[in-house]
């Protein structure tokens, strides 16, 4: 019964390149949420998915950022032209349904060189 | 807009006594819900323990329970018997009310805290 998996565990990117990052929901979930660590600061909302739509992306940057949630496969959260302050780690979460006390994945700690 | 304060970034307990890590919030919603978490040094974010506005009792989870002051806004976390195993960072989280997806049912978005680092002395 496999949690929350989240790849790569950690990446390393040039500036001005693409990141992306996977996040494959518990068996049975089709609710996916993202959220983003500074360093030093705790965990900020980015972004709310159901299978194949985007629900809630209010606390994602305007630029540079998207989200999706295919039908088939993981969600995958992509940062174009990446810059220092984006490193970060980047959390994902999944339950069942809109459900508050959904599970984690262990994060993706992303860095900027 | 609503708001989330832990005021200890960190915080020393000996092992076996207890510690309380303090979290107070700001919201103006009737419904909303407070979590705990756990994230140890290895990074993965663990529950520890949810409180509903409405909850009437203070939720306990084995060795974790929230002291709900409902009248000040404040949901510390206490933990009992102190283990090595509990240092970490921990967050205290609110679930912003009413926020509902297309078919009408409320999600669960958080607004963290900045976290407090626990750290446990044998």
């Amino acid at each position: 019964n496999a949690g929350v998996m989240q790849n790569p565990r950690h990446l390393v990117r040039r500036r001005g390149q693409e990141a992306r990052l996977r996040c494959s929901p518990m068996k049975g979930h089709s609710h996916v949420y993202w959220y983003r660590q500074l360093p030093e600061e705790g965990l900020k909302f980015m972004v709310y998915l159901q299978k194949e739509n985007i629900i809630d992306e209010s606390g994602m940057p305007k630029e540079r950022f998207s989200a999706e949630f295919p039908k088939e496969g993981p969600s995958i959260l992509r940062i174009q032209q990446v810059v220092r302050g984006d490193s970060a780690a980047y959390f994902c979460a999944s339950s069942p349904g809109a459900d508050f006390r959904y599970t984690f994945g262990s994060g993706t700690r992303l860095t900027v060189v | 807009a609503q708001k989330i304060t832990q005021t200890q970034p960190g915080m020393f307990v000996q092992e076996k006594e207890a510690v309380t890590l303090d979290c107070t919030y700001d919201t103006s919603d009737p419904s909303y819900g407070l979590f705990w978490y756990k994230q140890p040094s290895s990074g993965e974010m663990i529950f520890l323990i949810y409180q509903g506005s409405y909850d009437q009792q203070n939720a306990t989870e084995g060795r974790y329970s929230l002291n709900f002051q409902k009248a000040r806004k404040s949901a510390n976390l206490v933990i009992s018997a102190s283990q090595l195993g509990d240092s970490a960072m921990y967050f205290c989280a609110m679930r912003e009310a009413a926020a509902l997806n297309a078919g009408g049912t409320s999600y669960g978005k958080l607004t963290f805290g900045q976290g407090t680092i626990l750290t446990v002395h044998p």
